[in-house]
């Protein structure tokens, strides 16, 4: 049920770009994205409803493939304030349930 | 925007204990709530629907005498865990979503020490 990220882990250079993936094994109503830093709380990124499209957010995007229930997170030219652990949420319904992936950590180094 | 809050962000309690944990939603009214627990270096962990006037929701393995749910006004819902002990030690975070859709809105997350 939960679904899964990859890759577990990132080490990336500032200006390098990273996709981050979801998978999910059941029908999805939507995709959100989020960012964890250590200690903190996670803070949303963007949300994806059933419908395939692709979002933007300056050097952030997102698409969600309905079909095959998968959503990729891309993050061009990455900045320092990139890293962190990124987490997928996904809901079946309308719900508000979200049932979030394992994680990718992501490293940008200068 | 639309803002959740938590109170307490940090508690340490004696192992025994029964800690308190509030969700606030600041400027919009929030039916269901929801609360997770993160162990670090994990995941969010869905443990429980809080529905305002009436029982929570808890998610299969979630103990529902451990953690008391109440959600009895429309921007308030509390977690109580009971009994605490340290495997209870854990980041408690809780969301809600304004008009019923949309993005979810997280508190700023309470951690939990028992020793």
């Amino acid at each position: 049920q939960q679904p899964v990220q990859s890759p577990q882990a990132v080490i990336l250079r500032e200006g390098e770009d990273a996709v981050i993936n979801c998978s999910s094994s059941k029908a999805l109503y939507s995709v959100h994205w989020y960012r964890q830093k250590h200690g903190e709380a996670p803070v949303f990124l963007m949300i994806l409803l059933k419908g395939g499209e692709q979002k933007g957010h300056e050097k952030i995007s997102a698409s969600f493939n309905e079909k095959k229930q998968q959503s990729s997170l891309y993050l061009t030219a990455s900045q320092l304030s990139y890293s962190g652990t990124y987490f997928c949420g996904t809901e079946t319904g309308n719900t508000g349930k979200l049932i979030f992936g394992q994680g990718t950590t992501l490293q940008v180094k200068p | 925007g639309a803002v959740v809050s938590q109170h307490p962000s940090r508690v340490i309690c004696k192992s025994g204990t029964s800690v308190k944990i509030e969700c606030r939603s600041l400027d919009f009214q929030a039916t269901t709530m929801f609360w997770y627990r993160q162990f670090p270096k994990k995941s969010l962990m869905l443990m429980a629907t809080s529905n305002e006037g009436s029982k929570a929701t808890y998610e299969q393995g979630v103990e529902k005498d451990k953690f008391l749910i109440n959600h009895a006004s429309l921007t308030l819902s509390t977690l109580t865990v009971t009994s605490a002990h340290p495997e209870d030690s854990s980041f408690y975070i809780c969301s809600a979503r304004d008009r019923g859709f949309g993005e979810l809105f997280f508190g700023e997350g309470s951690r939990l020490t028992v020793l």
